[in-house]
């Protein structure tokens, strides 16, 4: 099992382009998340998702938009990139209700992000 | 509202001397309560939570519903307990709210030798 995945591991762009974010898990997980890493804000989250087509807003969920079309995959668009998106994203996946221990999140290693 | 409140960003403390990471929370009914660990070049990770009432690598947590903490506390400090400690609390098991888990915003945990 790879678990959770995140490609790129570093981004660099410039304000006003688009990019995703890819996350993928391979343990067949209900709930994934993303979260942003800032200091001295902790993890934020952004969006999440109980299951395939089914998405919601987290706490900062403005300038980002995810979707859920697979149970593996859940990418997180940037539409338009601002300076104040320079972050660490995780993203994050649990077995859900069905599961023995579906609350424990696996966090993948992370995208460190950079707009200029 | 949820929130999670970590009000120290960092703390120091010698080898062998106790250690307490606080935490207080926020939530509307009954939540569940974690702490997870980022060690330095690793992912983020499930430390404990208070529904196992469980003791790892020495640390262990209560939850007080009536102060509303869950402050994490080991007797003696280890240096590899050096780390990122975050706090986070989700919706009981049974509702779909427990797919929604919110941090707080971190505790570093130094230990001089």
């Amino acid at each position: 099992n790879a678990g959770v995945t995140q490609t790129p591991k570093f981004q660099v762009l410039k304000t006003g382009q688009s990019m995703t974010l890819q996350c993928a898990q391979d343990m067949n997980h209900e709930y994934m998340s993303w979260y942003r890493q800032d200091p001295g804000m902790g993890l934020r989250l952004i969006h999440y998702s109980v299951g395939a087509g089914i998405t919601d807003q987290g706490e900062v969920p403005n300038g980002y938009n995810v979707s859920r079309s697979t149970t593996e995959d859940f990418p997180l668009r940037l539409l338009s990139a601002a300076p104040s998106q320079t972050s660490v994203y995780f993203c994050a996946s649990s077995e859900g209700k069905t599961g023995s221990s579906y609350n424990e999140q696996f966090f993948g290693p992370g995208t460190r992000l950079t707009v200029l | 509202a949820q929130r999670v409140t970590q009000p120290e960003k960092l703390l120091s403390v010698f080898k062998g001397a106790p250690v307490e990471l606080k935490c207080n929370y926020s939530y509307s009914g009954s939540p569940e309560l974690f702490w997870y660990v980022q060690y330095s070049r690793q992912r983020l990770q499930l430390l404990l939570r208070h529904i196992s009432r469980e003791s790892i690598k020495g640390f262990t947590a209560d939850l007080n519903k009536g102060e509303t903490s869950f402050h994490l506390k080991k007797p003696f400090a280890q240096e590899e307990d050096s780390a990122m400690y975050y706090c986070a609390l989700s919706g009981p098991p049974t509702s779909e709210s427990a797919s929604k888990i919110i941090f707080g915003s971190g505790t570093r945990l130094s230990i001089r030798p």
